[in-house]
């Protein structure tokens, strides 16, 4: 079974620390993403990286950044956690190629919380 | 700008009770609509992808379709199992750019 796995399922944070969030997948595919989703917000997308080092930036990547060393990790950074930032993560991964022939497969998200 | 609407925000059902839950989208050329399932605390699970307007997906007790401005997710004779929040995803034209602009879905309750 294919899997996107998140290394935190909560995490409690405190205003000016610097958080990582880390996200592995096992399918061996080339696109990674970061989303954050709020209530009447929806999904977000934070970040994305199509290959090794490489990186994009999504719709809101302001106070954020990546990191992706490996094909199989991309993480993500918040540089100096800010109470706005409280939201759950959706970190997902597709294939190369085109998207629309996968879905995009997601992990079970970070709820984190900036106190 | 990509744009993904979705209605209603919340549906309450009798089990057994069909209806539709829609999402407009607008988008310059649409590479692919997603459905997905998402429970709560949990990440959104894939349902279908829809390409071109007609086309029309099934699984289980769910059918999506497509026009060239919408999509219906179609449940008929729902269980309460079918209880979660449904997003609606579209991929525009430009290939390289892969991001997936998402609707704030819509959250069904289904009552025994």
């Amino acid at each position: 079974d294919v899997k996107v796995t998140q290394s935190s399922r909560y995490l409690v944070k405190r205003t000016g620390e610097k958080v990582f969030l880390e996200c592995v997948q096992d399918m061996d595919h080339e696109n990674m993403f970061w989303y954050r989703q709020d209530p009447g917000l929806g999904l977000r997308l934070i970040y994305f990286s199509y290959d090794v080092k490489m990186k994009e930036k999504g719709d809101i990547p302001e106070g954020y950044s990546v990191s992706r060393e490996k094909k199989e990790r991309f993480s993500l950074i918040l540089e100096s956690a800010s109470t706005n930032q409280t939201s759950m993560y959706l970190c997902a991964s597709s294939p190369l190629g085109d998207p629309a022939n996968y879905g995009y497969t997601f992990g079970s998200g970070t709820r984190l919380t900036v106190v | 700008e990509d744009q993904v609407t979705q209605s209603p925000e919340a549906l309450r059902l009798q089990e057994g009770e069909s209806s539709s839950l829609n999402c407009s989208y607008t988008v310059s050329g649409l590479r692919g609509l997603f459905w997905y399932r998402q429970d709560p605390g949990k990440g959104p699970e894939f349902l279908f992808t829809l390409y071109s307007a007609g086309e029309e997906k099934e699984k289980e007790r769910l059918k999506a379709t497509l026009t060239k401005k919408e999509s219906f997710l179609h449940i008929t004779a729902p269980k309460p199992e079918d209880s979660a929040t449904y997003l609606c995803a579209v991929l525009g034209p430009n290939f390289g750019n892969e991001k997936l602009t998402f609707g704030t879905g819509t959250r069904l309750t289904i009552i025994p």
